[in-house]
């Protein structure tokens, strides 16, 4: 089974600076069609988990353009450009790759300074 | 707009069986593009995807909880239904139903709010 590994697991911002979310699987997550099954969800405060970016670098619809997602194979990173009070949660790495399989990173805890 | 609601007993006895259904509202559990799944989160802890299902009634299991889960679909009633035999108090969790894609792309498109369910006596 593929293993998912993000860091750091607390990530502190001040507003307004950047961040980035590191996300390592322990199988490449590229696939035949040239598509890297990897997406990133935000669960904030009280709400259920919501997609931000799918395979790799493809922003949900509605997501602010501050979010970027890039990596390829087995490397992935999720960056936040200006960080927002708003952007408090708990983010997550999912691999999508293993036939009918999700596996979810530990989430990383995003906290404003 | 699509929209899921679980639903079931939030305290189950260790050992018993835990049953939870998802309700879909606003669109047809018979999509061709779209699986229903359910998805854990233990206290403190992370995110699991247990399983998932289509609408025609294949299923799909996350390989450590294979021997105790079941999911079913009725899409007469636009539901679908999980079953977790055997439970502990390592079960207790909030549960979430969603529904994903699966094919170029391959995601949770919508989540229910979710249900705290305790494994206790």
């Amino acid at each position: 089974d593929i293993v998912m590994t993000q860091s750091p697991l607390s990530l502190p911002v001040t507003p307004g600076e950047p961040a980035s979310i590191s996300c390592r699987s322990s199988q490449s997550l590229l696939h035949s069609n040239g598509y890297n099954y990897l997406d990133w969800y935000v669960q904030k405060p009280g709400q259920s988990p919501q997609l931000l970016i799918h395979v790799g670098s493809t922003r949900a619809p509605g997501v602010p353009d501050r979010f970027s997602g890039s990596g390829s194979g087995t490397d992935f990173t999720l960056t936040i450009s200006k960080v927002e009070a708003e952007d408090v949660g708990v983010y997550y790495c999912v691999q999508a790759l293993q036939t009918l399989m999700f596996t979810f990173g530990q989430g990383t805890k995003l906290e404003i300074k | 707009q699509l929209q899921l609601q679980e639903s079931g007993p939030g305290l189950v006895k260790p050992s018993e069986t835990l049953s939870l259904t998802c309700t879909v509202s606003g669109g047809s559990i018979s999509r061709s593009d779209s699986y229903w799944g359910w998805i854990r989160q233990s206290p403190g802890k992370g995110l699991e995807w247990m399983g998932s299902i289509y609408y025609l009634g294949s299923t799909y299991y996350t390989p450590s909880l294979k021997s105790r889960v079941t999911i079913s679909v009725d899409t007469s009633k636009n539901q679908f239904s999980l079953n977790l035999l055997s439970v502990t108090a390592a079960d207790t969790a909030v549960y979430y139903c969603a529904r994903h894609l699966w094919g170029y792309y391959r995601y949770f498109a919508q989540w229910g709010q979710g249900t705290r369910v305790a494994v206790s006596s």
